[in-house]
């Protein structure tokens, strides 16, 4: 089954402490990034990246960190959380092309206090 | 920035017809039109794209207008499980791979 997975689904956490949130897709998909999501505001693209050690900031980088060593997989990195970054987080994943259609996880909530 | 334009929330009647509109007047010539939807808890999920012509698939129709500045979603008959938050985006490898996504349009559909 064609699925971008994401772990964890919740988590909660503390000020400065280090996070990461994984991504994965067994699509064999070029392009993946991360999203936002925050009442009012839609969603707002962190990073991209549209290929292996490629990446590039989206709208809303500051804070984050990103890597994309294997083509399946593209962690977010919360080097030291704030509490405006609790959100909720989506990753997405697609083909190379402007027909290709975009693939988004279930999400994470985070939380930090 | 190539930007969409959508209304911030629309109101339907089960079994009724729904258009919901997105206006995009910078895209480029190639470029396509896709449209996602977001039920409540859930991330974004495909409805349908299109460049020119008007499109269908068993979940909507896709209208484009002749000057692709504007497009309309259509669904045939709203259903309660239709309501949900619906983004027109532009194909990525727009401005070197930024999506764009639309402030989205929330449809609530009345039983």
């Amino acid at each position: 089954e064609a699925q971008v997975t994401q772990n964890p689904r919740y988590l909660i956490t503390v000020t400065g402490k280090k996070l990461t949130v994984t991504c994965s897709q067994n699509m064999n998909h070029e392009y993946m990034s991360w999203y936002r999501q925050d009442p009012g505001l839609g969603l707002r693209q962190i990073y991209y990246s549209m290929n292996v050690e490629v990446t590039d900031k989206g709208d809303v980088p500051e804070g984050y960190k990103v890597s994309r060593k294997e083509k399946r997989n593209f962690p977010l990195i919360l080097e030291s959380p704030s509490p405006n970054q609790t959100s909720l987080y989506f990753c997405a994943s697609s083909g190379y092309t402007s027909t290709d259609t975009q693939y988004f996880g279930p999400g994470t909530r985070l939380t930090v206090l | 920035d190539a930007k969409t334009t959508q209304p911030n929330s629309m109101e339907s009647n089960e079994e009724e017809p729904v258009h919901l509109p997105c206006n995009h007047s910078t895209i480029s010539g190639t470029d396509y039109i896709h449209w996602y939807r977001q039920l409540p808890s859930q991330g974004p999920e495909y409805v349908i794209h299109g460049l020119t012509s008007n499109v269908n698939n068993r979940m909507a129709s896709l209208a484009i207008a002749e000057d692709r500045k504007s497009s309309t979603l259509i669904l045939h008959r709203a259903t309660l499980r239709d309501a949900a938050v619906y983004y027109c985006i532009l194909p990525f490898y727009n401005q070197g791979g930024k999506l764009i996504f639309g402030q989205g349009t929330e449809l609530s559909v009345k039983p």
